[in-house]
């Protein structure tokens, strides 16, 4: 019953390193997405993928890119690292019909130093 | 998508009902009421949803005003893993669905 999995759980980056963050899921969902959470704030969404095949910008994309490799799996990369990306990053899937709600990962907490 | 306000915090003691307010005065005909929780650094969860008519499930229930202006989310014997932060989201339920979380209710349920 794995859901939405990320890793790494946690990461610590010098800047200018880069870095992909993985995100699976097994619930057979058409859409993806990647947030970030701040101290503090809620969280904002940097990218999202309606469907295998096609990506979108979110509000916060400057600094990342993103792959949708396959249905199940959707991954963020850092390509230079910076300080203002420290924050804890979350993956969820849903499905897009009827409003269905959106599953989340348990984040992956990111430190750049 | 509608805007939302909620308190930024709320106090609970254990055993008695949380009911968390969340105030959309400019919601459309098309747009649900969602909420989700977040405990402690984990993903946020998802709770309930609801257009007009009020919801219940085995988490929560979530009463909507007639006007659809304002909803609340009524946790019922609140436990002290009920101490999360809540949010209190509105979109339409047709089409791709991309969340607007605000900064929520830091519920603290207390023994």
């Amino acid at each position: 019953n794995a859901g939405v999995t990320q890793t790494p759980k946690f990461q610590v980056l010098k800047t200018g390193q880069s870095m992909t963050l993985q995100c699976a899921q097994d619930m057979n969902h058409n859409s993806m997405y990647w947030y970030r959470q701040d101290p503090g704030m809620g969280l904002r969404l940097i990218y999202y993928s309606a469907s295998e095949g096609t990506t979108d910008k979110g509000e916060v994309p400057n600094g990342y890119n993103v792959s949708r490799l396959n249905k199940r799996e959707f991954s963020l990369r850092l390509e230079s690292a910076a300080p203002s990306q420290t924050s804890v990053y979350f993956c969820a899937s849903s499905e897009v019909l009827h409003g269905q709600p959106q599953h989340f990962g348990d984040g992956t907490r990111l430190s750049i130093l | 998508d509608a805007k939302t306000t909620q308190p930024p915090s709320m106090d609970c003691a254990e055993g008695r009902a949380a009911n968390l307010p969340c105030n959309h005065s400019t919601i459309s005909g098309n747009e649900y009421v969602y909420w989700y929780r977040q405990i402690h650094s984990q993903g946020p969860q998802y709770i309930i949803h609801g257009l007009k008519n009020n919801e219940t499930n085995e988490m929560a229930s979530l009463i909507i005003t007639e006007d659809r202006k304002s909803s609340t989310l009524i946790l019922p014997h609140a436990t002290l893993r009920d101490t999360a932060v809540y949010y209190c989201i509105v979109r339409p339920n047709t089409g791709f669905q991309k969340l607007v979380f605000g900064t929520g209710t830091r519920l603290l349920v207390s023994p």
